[in-house]
């Protein structure tokens, strides 16, 4: 069965400085990755996927993640971060297209910008 | 373009009752599914419907129930309810025709069992 680890709880980096959030995953197949984020008692998000492709994602808000199949990562990146970017970040795999709609998500990772 | 919508936003129910939870997929989406993201926790997989029918399942006893309508919308049903049933319950939405779909989520609803 497929599985994503978020090692951090927490990021915390100051504004204006890079930001990486990590995320690994385990999938039997091709992995279909996703980042989405969650603001305070607020739904998620979708940032930005991974399917197939350049390993360098693009998404929303400046945000990019980059796949590293040897490594098995997807790791969320911005090289300048902003206090409104504090936020719940969750990694998630679809382990086939056919899956549809069943995501398997982290736990989740708490990222705070300071000013 | 409306997202996807879910209601109610929030509900406190007592143990052993029913609780019917509704939303409407993003506009020309038609496929929905359901989870439940307890306190700290990520979101996990309850099920999607696809065409009316229940299409995959997560780890979730049968007290979890659902429903699609011609029009999309769907209603997520549980009985019996347990204190531990207390999460916020999230709707998402695609389109299957779409390969490497995107996914989309709405605000969620959250329910309080006491």
């Amino acid at each position: 069965a497929q599985s994503v680890a978020q090692p951090e709880d927490q990021v915390n980096v100051a504004e204006g400085n890079p930001l990486t959030v990590k995320c690994t995953y385990s999938v039997s197949g091709n992995p279909y990755l996703f980042w989405y984020v969650q603001y305070p008692n607020r739904g998620l998000q979708f940032l930005l996927k991974y399917i197939t492709g350049d390993n360098l994602v693009k998404g929303s808000y400046g945000f990019e993640a980059e796949f590293n199949k040897s490594q098995t990562s997807f790791h969320l990146k911005k090289p300048s971060a902003l206090v409104s970017d504090s936020a719940l970040y969750f990694c998630a795999v679809r382990e086939s297209l056919e899956d549809f709609q069943k995501l398997v998500f982290g736990t989740g990772t708490r990222l705070l910008v300071s000013p | 373009d409306a997202g996807v919508t879910q209601s109610p936003t929030h509900l406190i129910k007592t143990r052993g009752q029913q609780v019917t939870l509704r939303c409407s997929p993003k506009s020309g989406h038609d496929t929905v599914s359901w989870y439940q993201q307890a306190l700290g926790q990520g979101p996990q997989f309850i099920f999607q419907y696809y065409e009316e029918e229940e299409r995959q399942r997560g780890n979730f006893p049968d007290r979890f129930s659902g429903h699609q309508f011609p029009n999309y919308s769907s209603e997520l049903n549980v009985n019996a309810l347990l204190l531990g049933d207390s999460a916020l319950y999230l709707c998402a939405s695609s389109l299957v025709a779409v390969s490497g779909n995107t996914i989309y989520f709405g605000e969620g609803s959250w329910l309080t069992v006491v």
